[in-house]
């Protein structure tokens, strides 16, 4: 059965960083575009970032320059490397896995860690 | 960016009711529509994608439709687990963008 399981969510001081990670089971995270996906409290869903199966990543702009998304084969673990983190960077950020073909809708989510930026 | 415009932001329905959700984008963007449902404190579940294929598992009452840069996710016979918010996402052009959001409450 798949998983993604995230961790490494908390609170950390405008300036600082946090290093999320993703834990995958029942596939492999290489094989597939695998994504970061944050909600602010009580708001929308916005894409952060994606890993596509060849190793191209893309980000939101609203984060370039500031996060880096990695994976690790031997561990089937996704990152999101976040540093000079912000107030409005503050949301519960979900991993989620692309459907292999057509469109590429998210058809695997993790349950999401919450990241609170402020001092 | 491809802009997402869902409407309503909110919608009060009784079970048995059938709703209707729809999202607007600002180009065209194929079929490369996907609907999620999110309950409340949980991760989003992907329900239609390419516009109108059910994700598996998900029950019949839910369709996707389109006309033209209009989408329309409609739920039929409403049912007490249906009540949750509710997304659009294109994923025709990066970045992938979603909707505001819909949410579907209890008349």
């Amino acid at each position: 059965e798949e998983q993604l399981v995230e961790s490494g969510g908390g609170l950390v001081q405008p300036g600082g960083s946090l290093r999320l990670s993703c834990a995958a089971s029942g596939f492999t995270v290489t094989t597939n575009y695998m994504n970061w996906v944050r909600q602010a409290p009580g708001k929308g869903l916005e894409w952060v970032s994606v890993i596509q199966s060849g190793g191209s990543t893309y980000y939101a702009d609203s984060v370039k320059g500031r996060f880096t998304i990695s994976r690790d084969n031997s561990k089937n673990t996704l990152y999101l490397q976040m540093n000079s983190l912000r107030a409005e960077d503050t949301a519960v950020y979900y991993c989620a896995r692309a459907m292999s073909t057509g469109v590429l809708p998210y058809n695997y989510w993790g349950q999401g860690t919450l990241v609170t930026v402020s001092s | 960016d491809i802009q997402m415009t869902q409407s309503p932001s909110s919608l009060s329905a009784s079970v048995g009711d059938r709703v209707t959700i729809t999202c607007r984008t600002s180009q065209d963007i194929s079929n490369y529509l996907n609907w999620y449902q999110q309950r409340p404190g949980k991760a989003p579940d992907l329900l239609i994608f390419g516009t109108s294929f059910l994700q598996s598992g998900v029950p019949s009452r839910f369709t996707g439709s389109a006309s033209g840069t209009d989408f329309t996710l409609t739920i039929r016979n409403l049912q007490p687990e249906d009540f949750a918010t509710y997304y659009c996402q294109q994923t025709y052009i990066s970045p992938p963008t979603f909707g505001q959001g819909t949410k579907l409450e209890i008349k």
